[in-house]
């Protein structure tokens, strides 16, 4: 089965600071790609999600991705931060017709 | 429903008992996931359902663990003999998997205590 990889397990940024969550998977095959986001005390949003085509993917609030085929990559990215994203953040990989796997999460907190 | 609905949101039992754990998956969704996640940590896989089946049970971490999808719609997460380690967020997921494009909602999760 499929893994997924986040570097960071702790990122602690300031408000209008540039924001670069790395994930990685291992998966020969072709793959879905997801980013999540879990705010505190709710459940996982969908933030953005990568199936096929343009490999540089806009989400909401800001975000974006980059599938990096060839680095199994597929890093999440901000410009400019702001309070309100502080939260968990989680890769996922989801390889056709099979299950969804996370990585192990990356806490942003942005000061003020 | 118009979203993965869990019941309950928050269970207390004593260690020794038995649980189970409610998922509505969004109407139509023919594929369901149970992850398992603790604090600090990422959604940890358990079971996938693809209809009634259990297309990969790989994740469940003993044989205390049992889901169920007897109808291809709502599941069970059935756990017995509980243990203190099995407190964490129990997640279920749907979606329209087994096509290529295709993305998971979660529910809100029920919290299990295990005292």
């Amino acid at each position: 089965a499929q893994s997924v990889s986040q570097h960071n397990h702790h990122v602690i940024l300031s408000e209008a600071a540039s924001l670069e969550l790395g994930c990685n998977y291992s998966y020969g095959g072709t793959v879905n790609l997801f980013w999540y986001v879990q705010y505190p005390g709710q459940h996982l949003q969908l933030l953005l999600k990568y199936f096929s085509g343009d490999p540089l993917v806009k989400g909401i609030k800001g975000f974006e991705a980059e599938f990096i085929k060839s680095k199994f990559s597929f890093n999440l990215r901000k410009p400019s931060v702001q309070w309100s994203d502080t939260a968990e953040y989680f890769c996922a990989v989801n390889a056709w017709a099979n299950d969804m796997r996370f990585g192990a999460g990356t806490r942003l907190t942005v000061k003020p | 429903g118009a979203g993965v609905s869990q019941t309950p949101s928050n269970k207390v039992t004593e260690k020794g008992k038995y649980v189970e754990l409610r998922c509505d998956p969004i109407s139509g969704h023919t594929a369901l996931y149970w992850y398992r996640q603790s604090l600090g940590q990422g959604p940890e896989f358990l079971i996938y359902f693809q209809g009634t089946g259990a297309a990969d049970d790989s994740g469940l971490p003993n044989d205390r663990f049992f889901a169920v999808r007897p109808e291809g719609s709502v599941s069970t997460l059935k756990i017995q003999r509980t243990e203190r380690g099995d407190s964490a967020v129990y997640l279920c997921a749907s979606s329209t998997a087994g096509t290529e494009n295709t993305e998971a909602f979660f529910g809100q999760g029920t919290r299990l205590t295990v005292v």
